[in-house]
C-alpha cells in the first residue's frame, strides 16, 4: 500500500510566522487529506483536496496538490501556539480497504510564543 | 459528522494479558477501521470491521492476535491478545460517516505493556 511521506519531520516556528509542510505519495489518488493530532490522541480532519483540484483554502489553511509530482503542501498562515500538533497527510487506499486511508509519517509542528 | 466514544483512554497492562478496547459511534456506520500508532510513528491500519461479517485484516495483523467484534452498526471492539511490550502503542478507531470521505476518529487508547 502506498503511504505519504511528509517533510520536514519536525518544524519549530514562532507565533505569527507561516508553517509549510510537504507530503509526497507514490501512486495515483482520488483525494488527499490532511489531519491534525494533538498529543498523540485522536486525529481531526482539516481539509480534503481532490485529484482534479490544485488549491484549496480553509480559514488559515491553504493546501496545494500537484498530481504530476505526486505531492501536496499544507500552509498554516499566522501560526498560533495552539497550532502546535502533529500533521499528517493521508491518501485513499485501494478499493479493498474501502474508505480506509494510508497516512504519512507526519510533521511535528511546534509554535512558540 | 460522527462522534466516537473510545475507551479506555489509557491502560498499563502486564505481559501475557489481553485488553479489549471499545468504540461507540453516535450514528450507524457501515465500516469501522482500527489503526495502531506506535511511538513516534504514523498510523497503520490493522483491520476493517463490517457489521455482520468477519473483519478484514491488513498484512502483518492476524485475528488471533487482534480479534475484532462488530455486533451492530454503532459499536466495535478490538482486543489486543497475549500482549508484549512491542504492543505498546496508541490504538485508534475511526469511521466514515455518510457520503463524506473524511475519517472521524475516537480519542485513542494509549496502551503500555510492562
Amino acid at each position: 500500500s502506498q503511504q505519504g511521506e511528509e517533510d520536514p519531520q519536525a518544524l519549530s516556528i514562532q507565533e505569527g510566522e507561516n508553517a509549510t509542510m510537504n507530503c509526497s505519495y507514490k501512486t495515483s489518488i482520488n483525494n488527499l487529506q490532511w489531519y491534525r493530532q494533538n498529543s498523540g490522541r485522536g486525529l481531526v480532519h482539516l481539509i480534503l483536496i481532490r485529484s482534479n483540484e490544485r488549491e484549496k483554502h480553509s480559514g488559515r489553511l491553504r493546501v496545494t496538490l500537484d498530481t504530476s509530482k505526486k505531492s501536496s503542501s499544507l500552509l498554516i498562515t499566522a501560526s498560533r501556539a495552539a497550532d502546535t500538533a502533529s500533521y499528517f497527510c493521508a491518501t485513499d487506499a485501494d478499493a479493498n480497504s474501502g474508505y480506509a486511508l494510508n497516512f504519512g509519517k507526519g510533521t511535528s509542528l511546534l509554535v512558540t510564543p | 459528522s460522527a462522534v466516537i466514544s473510545q475507551k479506555p483512554s489509557r491502560d498499563i497492562c502486564q505481559r501475557g494479558t489481553s485488553l479489549t478496547i471499545q468504540c461507540q459511534v453516535d450514528s450507524q456506520v457501515t465500516m469501522m477501521f482500527w489503526y495502531r500508532q506506535q511511538p513516534g510513528q504514523s498510523l497503520t491500519l490493522i483491520a476493517t470491521a463490517n457489521q455482520g461479517s468477519e473483519a478484514t485484516y491488513e498484512s502483518g495483523f492476524v485475528i488471533d492476535k487482534f480479534p475484532i467484534s462488530r455486533p451492530n452498526l454503532t459499536f466495535s471492539t478490538l482486543t489486543v491478545s497475549n500482549m508484549s511490550p512491542e504492543d505498546s502503542s496508541i490504538y485508534l478507531c475511526s469511521v466514515v460517516a455518510g457520503s463524506n470521505e473524511k475519517l472521524f476518529f475516537g480519542s485513542g487508547t494509549q496502551l503500555s505493556v510492562l
